[in-house]
Order: structure tokens, then sequence, then C-alpha cells
């Protein structure tokens, strides 16, 4: 049911710098911004980043998001444990008239 | 503070309905419509459906069409989602959320999350 595509996790020690990719096409990201969302276990989903690159005020810049073409990814600099969740990108789909999730990265902290 | 409140945990067995409210406060109410995910176990985000909470116009997954009922209540507030002939896939955690300080393609205000299990 999730059409856009992540790698299922990924794993890095503190302080360095994880990327997270999400793969679409031409009906979601190739046309419509991407947002990002970060969920700790056992919590609702918290956005990180809307419109490819922007972050909603009291998220922290270590949070970066970018795009190109159908594809989008979020950049997590000076990984924190506290920063060990499921990570989902999102975007508008203009074939499905609604938004369209990723299947989610877990990134876990070495 | 803007805040969206769930109700509890549901146990459904299959063929029955759940009808899941989502009470707002802390911003007026018929302002944003309301948008409702699910998460299964191991799967990623699914879009249900959207409400809008000014005038009950709905926007609703193919998925779900002729199973999902949306419905809000200005006099309190609260977004319903009514989910029948229920099925052992309809097993997640149902999400109200809003985009109340971002584009509407994205939610920056999400309730806590109630879990459905349907189960025989």
């Amino acid at each position: 049911q999730s059409v856009l595509i992540q790698p299922p996790s990924a794993s890095e020690t503190p302080g360095q710098r994880v990327i997270i990719s999400c793969s679409g096409g031409n009906s979601n990201i190739g046309i419509n911004s991407v947002n990002w969302y970060q969920r700790l276990p056992g919590t609702a989903p918290k956005l990180l980043i809307y419109r490819d690159n922007e972050r909603p005020s009291g998220v922290s810049d270590r949070f970066s998001g970018s795009k190109s073409g159908t594809s989008a990814s979020l950049a997590i600099s000076g990984l924190q444990p506290e920063d060990e969740a499921d990570y989902f990108c999102g975007a508008w789909d203009d074939s499905l008239n609604g938004p369209v999730f990723g299947t989610g990265t877990m990134i876990t902290v070495l | 503070q803007v805040q969206l409140v769930q109700s509890g945990t549901e146990v459904k067995k299959p063929g029955a309905a759940v009808k899941v409210s989502c009470k707002a406060s802390g911003y007026v109410f018929s302002t944003y419509g309301i948008t409702w995910v699910r998460q299964a176990p191991g799967q990623g985000l699914e879009w249900m459906g959207w409400i809008s909470a000014h005038n009950g116009n709905t926007n609703l997954a193919r998925e779900f069409q002729g199973r999902v009922t949306m419905t809000t209540d200005k006099s309190t507030s609260t977004a319903y989602m009514e989910l029948k002939s229920l099925r052992s896939d309809d097993t997640a955690v149902y999400y109200c959320a809003i985009s109340w300080g971002v584009p509407a393609d994205a939610f920056d205000i999400w309730g806590q999350g109630t879990r459905v299990t349907v189960s025989s």
C-alpha cells in the first residue's frame, strides 16, 4: 500500500551523518513537495520537514531535506541516541488525489 | 495549545464496525480539515481520507469508499471516522491529523492514535 519506497533500515554511530532515501514517481515526488516524519516508538508521527527542505518551528537543524527528480532524501547530522526512530517520507499524489507515504526507515544509533 | 485527542483502544470481530473519535482543541475547529491515516503492523502510513470541518465535504481514498464514513460535530469540535465490515487486515493504529501551520499536504498536528484490533 506504500507508494514511496524507502530502505527498511539504516544504522550509524553517534555524531555521524545518516541519509535516508525516498523514491517515488511522476505523479507524486516528481511534481509535488516532499515531507518527512519521525515516529518514535509508541508515539504519533512528528513532522520534521515540509516543502522538500523546510523545518517547522522547533525542529533541530540537524535534520535537512532535499529532492531531485522523483527521489528525495532526509539527512540527519550529528546523530544522537534520541534520533533512533522510524522515518517516513510523504508527498501528495495527483493520481490518487491524496497523500502517499513511504514504507518507513528504521534508524538505529549504534 | 493545538491538540487532537482520540478515543481509546478498540477490539472488534470481523464484520463489525468501529467508530474512532478525534476531539480538537486550541483552534477554531471549522478552519482546518481533518485527515485520517492508519498504520498496520509492519506497514507504512496509509491515507484513508479527509473531511472538511467547515462543510463536511469529504475526499476518500478509493480503497475505502463504501466502507468508511467520516463526519464532524462542530458543537463538540470532534471528528469521527467509522469503518465498517472490518477484516483482520484492518488491524492498525488509526490517526487523525491536521495541517495547522504548514501547507495542506503536510501534517503537523496529530492525534495520539487509536489501536484497533480485528480478531475473532
